[in-house]
Protein backbone atom coordinates (compact mmCIF):
# COMPACT_ATOMS: atom_id res chain seq x y z
CA UNK A 1 0.00 0.00 0.00
CA UNK A 2 1.27 3.21 -0.87
CA UNK A 3 1.39 5.60 1.97
CA UNK A 4 3.02 9.15 2.30
CA UNK A 5 2.81 10.03 6.06
CA UNK A 6 4.52 14.03 7.41
CA UNK A 7 6.05 15.05 10.61
CA UNK A 8 3.57 17.08 12.90
CA UNK A 9 2.08 20.29 13.46
CA UNK A 10 4.29 23.17 14.21
CA UNK A 11 3.79 26.14 16.00
CA UNK A 12 6.45 28.93 14.47
CA UNK A 13 6.94 32.88 14.83
CA UNK A 14 7.66 35.53 12.06
CA UNK A 15 10.98 35.03 11.10
CA UNK A 16 11.94 31.24 12.28
CA UNK A 17 12.99 28.80 9.64
CA UNK A 18 11.07 25.32 9.17
CA UNK A 19 11.84 22.10 7.80
CA UNK A 20 8.81 19.99 7.27
CA UNK A 21 8.89 16.13 5.79
CA UNK A 22 6.71 13.49 3.84
CA UNK A 23 7.89 9.89 4.09
CA UNK A 24 7.02 7.28 1.40
CA UNK A 25 6.07 3.79 1.31
CA UNK A 26 4.76 1.17 -0.62
CA UNK A 27 6.81 1.96 -3.44
CA UNK A 28 9.70 2.89 -5.76
CA UNK A 29 10.08 6.08 -3.82
CA UNK A 30 13.02 7.77 -6.24
CA UNK A 31 11.17 6.52 -8.66
CA UNK A 32 7.60 9.22 -8.54
CA UNK A 33 7.42 12.90 -8.51
CA UNK A 34 6.43 14.19 -5.22
CA UNK A 35 4.20 17.64 -5.43
CA UNK A 36 3.79 19.78 -2.18
CA UNK A 37 0.31 21.85 -2.09
CA UNK A 38 -0.86 24.36 0.21
CA UNK A 39 -3.96 24.87 1.67
CA UNK A 40 -5.03 28.23 3.29
CA UNK A 41 -7.56 28.38 6.14
CA UNK A 42 -10.91 27.97 4.31
CA UNK A 43 -9.59 28.30 1.35
CA UNK A 44 -8.75 25.34 -1.61
CA UNK A 45 -5.66 24.06 -3.21
CA UNK A 46 -2.53 25.59 -4.92
CA UNK A 47 0.49 23.47 -6.07
CA UNK A 48 4.06 24.73 -5.26
CA UNK A 49 6.14 22.96 -6.84
CA UNK A 50 7.33 19.21 -7.74
CA UNK A 51 10.39 17.03 -6.94
CA UNK A 52 12.05 13.99 -8.41
CA UNK A 53 13.34 12.12 -5.46
CA UNK A 54 16.15 10.61 -7.56
CA UNK A 55 17.76 13.01 -8.66
CA UNK A 56 16.56 15.69 -6.28
CA UNK A 57 15.17 17.80 -9.82
CA UNK A 58 12.88 20.46 -8.82
CA UNK A 59 10.08 22.84 -10.20
CA UNK A 60 8.28 25.10 -8.69
CA UNK A 61 5.53 27.23 -9.47
CA UNK A 62 6.47 30.76 -9.70
CA UNK A 63 4.16 31.96 -7.29
CA UNK A 64 6.53 29.92 -4.09
CA UNK A 65 9.60 30.13 -6.22
CA UNK A 66 12.44 32.20 -4.04
CA UNK A 67 9.77 31.48 -0.69
CA UNK A 68 10.46 27.90 0.06
CA UNK A 69 13.16 25.09 -0.71
CA UNK A 70 11.96 21.44 -1.68
CA UNK A 71 14.84 18.28 -0.86
CA UNK A 72 14.44 14.87 -1.22
CA UNK A 73 16.88 12.20 0.92
CA UNK A 74 15.56 9.01 -1.37
CA UNK A 75 17.83 6.56 0.86
CA UNK A 76 15.49 7.43 3.37
CA UNK A 77 12.02 7.57 1.19
CA UNK A 78 11.82 11.81 2.57
CA UNK A 79 11.35 14.20 0.69
CA UNK A 80 11.19 17.98 2.37
CA UNK A 81 9.50 21.53 2.30
CA UNK A 82 11.11 24.16 3.93
CA UNK A 83 11.02 27.71 4.70
CA UNK A 84 14.19 29.85 5.74
CA UNK A 85 12.46 33.11 7.05
CA UNK A 86 8.27 32.05 8.23
CA UNK A 87 5.40 34.86 7.71
CA UNK A 88 2.40 34.67 9.45
CA UNK A 89 1.16 34.61 5.72
CA UNK A 90 2.72 30.94 5.53
CA UNK A 91 -0.16 30.19 8.30
CA UNK A 92 -1.43 27.04 6.25
CA UNK A 93 -1.78 22.87 5.80
CA UNK A 94 0.69 21.80 3.55
CA UNK A 95 0.23 18.60 1.67
CA UNK A 96 3.07 16.26 -0.16
CA UNK A 97 1.41 14.18 -2.89
CA UNK A 98 2.42 11.33 -5.34
CA UNK A 99 2.20 11.99 -8.96
CA UNK A 100 0.86 9.02 -10.47
CA UNK A 101 3.78 8.55 -13.21
CA UNK A 102 5.41 11.13 -15.43
CA UNK A 103 4.55 15.06 -14.66
CA UNK A 104 1.57 14.70 -16.93
CA UNK A 105 -0.25 12.45 -14.13
CA UNK A 106 -2.78 13.55 -11.11
CA UNK A 107 -1.58 13.40 -7.47
CA UNK A 108 -2.93 9.91 -6.46
CA UNK A 109 -2.16 9.43 -3.24
CA UNK A 110 -1.61 12.50 -0.38
CA UNK A 111 0.19 12.65 3.10
CA UNK A 112 -2.36 13.66 5.91
CA UNK A 113 -1.26 17.01 5.94
CA UNK A 114 1.16 19.07 8.15
CA UNK A 115 -0.64 22.33 9.93
CA UNK A 116 2.19 25.18 10.10
CA UNK A 117 0.84 28.24 11.84
CA UNK A 118 3.42 31.11 12.31
CA UNK A 119 2.04 33.96 14.90
CA UNK A 120 3.85 36.23 17.38
CA UNK B 1 -1.41 29.56 -16.33
CA UNK B 2 -4.82 27.14 -17.18
CA UNK B 3 -7.53 28.50 -15.23
CA UNK B 4 -10.02 26.03 -13.86
CA UNK B 5 -13.79 27.63 -12.84
CA UNK B 6 -16.15 25.36 -11.05
CA UNK B 7 -19.87 25.84 -10.64
CA UNK B 8 -21.28 26.09 -8.28
CA UNK B 9 -19.51 27.24 -5.52
CA UNK B 10 -21.51 25.49 -2.96
CA UNK B 11 -24.62 22.54 -3.30
CA UNK B 12 -27.13 21.06 -1.54
CA UNK B 13 -28.74 17.91 -2.72
CA UNK B 14 -31.30 15.32 -1.15
CA UNK B 15 -30.22 12.11 -0.14
CA UNK B 16 -30.50 9.54 -2.71
CA UNK B 17 -30.86 12.49 -5.89
CA UNK B 18 -28.23 12.98 -8.39
CA UNK B 19 -25.48 15.99 -7.53
CA UNK B 20 -23.74 17.30 -10.69
CA UNK B 21 -20.73 19.50 -10.28
CA UNK B 22 -19.17 21.68 -13.38
CA UNK B 23 -15.83 22.61 -14.14
CA UNK B 24 -14.73 24.36 -17.18
CA UNK B 25 -10.85 24.96 -18.32
CA UNK B 26 -9.39 28.30 -19.81
CA UNK B 27 -7.54 26.43 -22.81
CA UNK B 28 -8.46 22.84 -23.78
CA UNK B 29 -6.56 20.04 -21.70
CA UNK B 30 -7.62 17.18 -24.44
CA UNK B 31 -4.20 16.18 -26.05
CA UNK B 32 -5.08 15.13 -29.56
CA UNK B 33 -1.93 13.09 -30.28
CA UNK B 34 -4.13 10.44 -27.63
CA UNK B 35 -7.02 12.14 -27.51
CA UNK B 36 -6.62 12.58 -23.50
CA UNK B 37 -8.17 14.88 -21.29
CA UNK B 38 -5.68 15.54 -18.60
CA UNK B 39 -8.00 16.37 -16.13
CA UNK B 40 -8.75 14.79 -12.31
CA UNK B 41 -11.36 15.29 -10.02
CA UNK B 42 -10.40 15.23 -6.29
CA UNK B 43 -12.90 14.76 -2.67
CA UNK B 44 -11.60 16.45 0.12
CA UNK B 45 -13.58 15.75 3.37
CA UNK B 46 -13.59 17.84 6.37
CA UNK B 47 -10.11 17.10 8.53
CA UNK B 48 -8.63 14.92 5.72
CA UNK B 49 -6.38 15.13 2.46
CA UNK B 50 -7.71 15.49 -0.76
CA UNK B 51 -8.47 12.05 -2.43
CA UNK B 52 -8.02 11.55 -6.16
CA UNK B 53 -11.34 10.08 -7.57
CA UNK B 54 -11.58 10.57 -11.35
CA UNK B 55 -8.94 10.93 -13.63
CA UNK B 56 -8.55 11.50 -17.48
CA UNK B 57 -12.12 13.63 -17.07
CA UNK B 58 -13.63 9.69 -16.85
CA UNK B 59 -11.70 6.81 -15.20
CA UNK B 60 -12.74 6.04 -11.97
CA UNK B 61 -9.57 5.41 -9.37
CA UNK B 62 -9.97 1.80 -7.66
CA UNK B 63 -12.25 1.98 -4.69
CA UNK B 64 -14.17 4.53 -6.05
CA UNK B 65 -18.20 3.52 -5.90
CA UNK B 66 -19.77 3.33 -9.16
CA UNK B 67 -22.17 6.38 -8.51
CA UNK B 68 -19.21 8.86 -8.96
CA UNK B 69 -18.97 9.35 -13.14
CA UNK B 70 -16.78 11.72 -15.21
CA UNK B 71 -17.74 13.26 -18.42
CA UNK B 72 -16.60 16.21 -20.85
CA UNK B 73 -14.12 17.09 -23.27
CA UNK B 74 -11.95 19.64 -24.10
CA UNK B 75 -12.77 22.59 -22.06
CA UNK B 76 -15.88 21.20 -20.04
CA UNK B 77 -15.98 18.78 -17.58
CA UNK B 78 -18.74 17.15 -15.00
CA UNK B 79 -18.37 15.26 -11.62
CA UNK B 80 -22.07 13.32 -11.22
CA UNK B 81 -22.85 11.35 -7.90
CA UNK B 82 -25.94 9.60 -8.85
CA UNK B 83 -26.97 8.70 -5.82
CA UNK B 84 -26.24 11.14 -3.06
CA UNK B 85 -25.19 9.00 0.29
CA UNK B 86 -24.18 10.94 3.45
CA UNK B 87 -20.35 10.10 3.22
CA UNK B 88 -20.35 12.11 -0.03
CA UNK B 89 -20.74 15.70 2.18
CA UNK B 90 -17.44 17.44 0.90
CA UNK B 91 -15.68 19.48 -1.16
CA UNK B 92 -14.79 18.56 -4.67
CA UNK B 93 -11.86 19.88 -6.82
CA UNK B 94 -10.94 19.52 -10.51
CA UNK B 95 -7.46 19.55 -11.83
CA UNK B 96 -5.68 20.11 -14.69
CA UNK B 97 -2.62 18.30 -15.45
CA UNK B 98 -2.26 19.47 -19.19
CA UNK B 99 -0.43 22.31 -18.65
CA UNK B 100 2.25 20.01 -16.36
CA UNK B 101 4.30 20.74 -13.87
CA UNK B 102 2.14 24.14 -13.94
CA UNK B 103 -0.69 22.03 -12.09
CA UNK B 104 -4.27 23.86 -11.43
CA UNK B 105 -7.16 23.25 -9.40
CA UNK B 106 -10.65 24.87 -9.28
CA UNK B 107 -11.75 27.05 -6.62
CA UNK B 108 -13.69 23.65 -5.14
CA UNK B 109 -17.50 22.94 -4.67
CA UNK B 110 -18.75 22.33 -1.13
CA UNK B 111 -21.05 19.62 -1.42
CA UNK B 112 -24.06 19.33 1.54
CA UNK B 113 -27.28 17.40 2.14
CA UNK B 114 -30.16 19.07 1.59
Amino acid sequence: EVQLVQSGAELKKPGESLKISCKGSGYNFGSYWIAWVRQMPGKGLEWMGIIYPDDSYTKYSPSFQGQVTMSADKSISTAYLQWSSLMASDTAMYYCARLAGSQYQPFDSWGQGTLITVSS
Amino acid sequence: DIVMTQSPDSLAVSLGERATINCKSSESVLYSSNNKNFLAWYQQKPGQPPRLLISWASTRESGVPDRFSGSGSGTDFTLTISSLQAEDVAVYYCQQYYNGPRYTFGQGTKLEIK
